[in-house]
């Protein structure tokens, strides 16, 4: 079946350590996204990719990290400079970066104790 | 990319059809409504999209008024599985445009 995984579903890390979550598709999307969702609001934007080693910064990029290798794979760090990291975190891809229609993965709950 | 305005919530029979309004009134010529649903701890489903005409798929209709300024998607025989958060999207054709979810419409589906 094609779609996007993400691992792990429920991920829990002590404050001040990096953690980077894993986004795969087998969908030979181009496009591929990372959002950030809190609590009752809508998603943001942190990065996106329209190609393999190309990537761009969204709207809350600060304290994040990410790297295009593999058009299958589009990995997010986050790291310790990242204030408030505790969120859901969801992935999403694109068949290029001018298409509305993204698919999204199943997500990643983040804790940070 | 133009804002748009939903209700927090609403409230639909099983059975009967969910109307869910969106307002998007500094819409213009070039963007486009998108639909998305979010069940709870689950991603966003894209469910369907439209410039001036109404579209119909599988899951939904969608029907924009003349002016463009505002937008209803139904939902014609609403389950309990429809129960789910709705963002209205405006967004350019501009492959630049990104998509913006708001806070959407919390939709309870009640038996």
């Amino acid at each position: 079946d094609g779609g996007i995984t993400q691992s792990p579903k429920y991920l829990f890390r002590k404050e001040g350590q990096n953690v980077t979550l894993s986004c795969e598709q087998n969908l030979n999307h181009d496009a591929m996204y990372w959002y950030r969702q809190d609590p009752g609001q809508g998603l943001r934007l942190i990065y996106y990719s329209q190609i393999v080693n190309d990537f761009q910064k969204g709207d809350i990029a600060e304290g994040y990290s990410v790297s295009r290798e593999k058009k299958e794979s589009f990995p997010l760090t986050v790291t310790s400079a990242q204030k408030n990291p505790t969120a859901f975190y969801l992935c999403a891809s694109s068949i290029s970066r001018g298409d509305g229609e993204q698919f999204f993965g199943p997500g990643t709950r983040l804790t940070v104790l | 990319d133009a804002k748009t305005t939903q209700p927090t919530s609403m409230d639909c029979a099983e059975g009967r059809a969910a109307n869910l309004p969106c307002n998007h009134s500094t819409i213009s010529g070039n963007e486009y409504v998108y639909w998305y649903r979010q069940i709870h701890s689950q991603g966003p489903q894209y469910i369907i999209h439209g410039l001036k005409n109404n579209e119909t798929n599988e899951m939904a209709s969608l029907i924009i008024t003349e002016d463009r300024k505002s937008s209803t998607l139904i939902l014609p025989h609403a389950t309990l599985r429809d129960t789910a958060v709705y963002y209205c999207i405006v967004r350019g054709d501009n492959a630049g445009n990104m998509l913006t979810f708001g806070g959407g419409t919390r939709l309870m589906v009640k038996p």
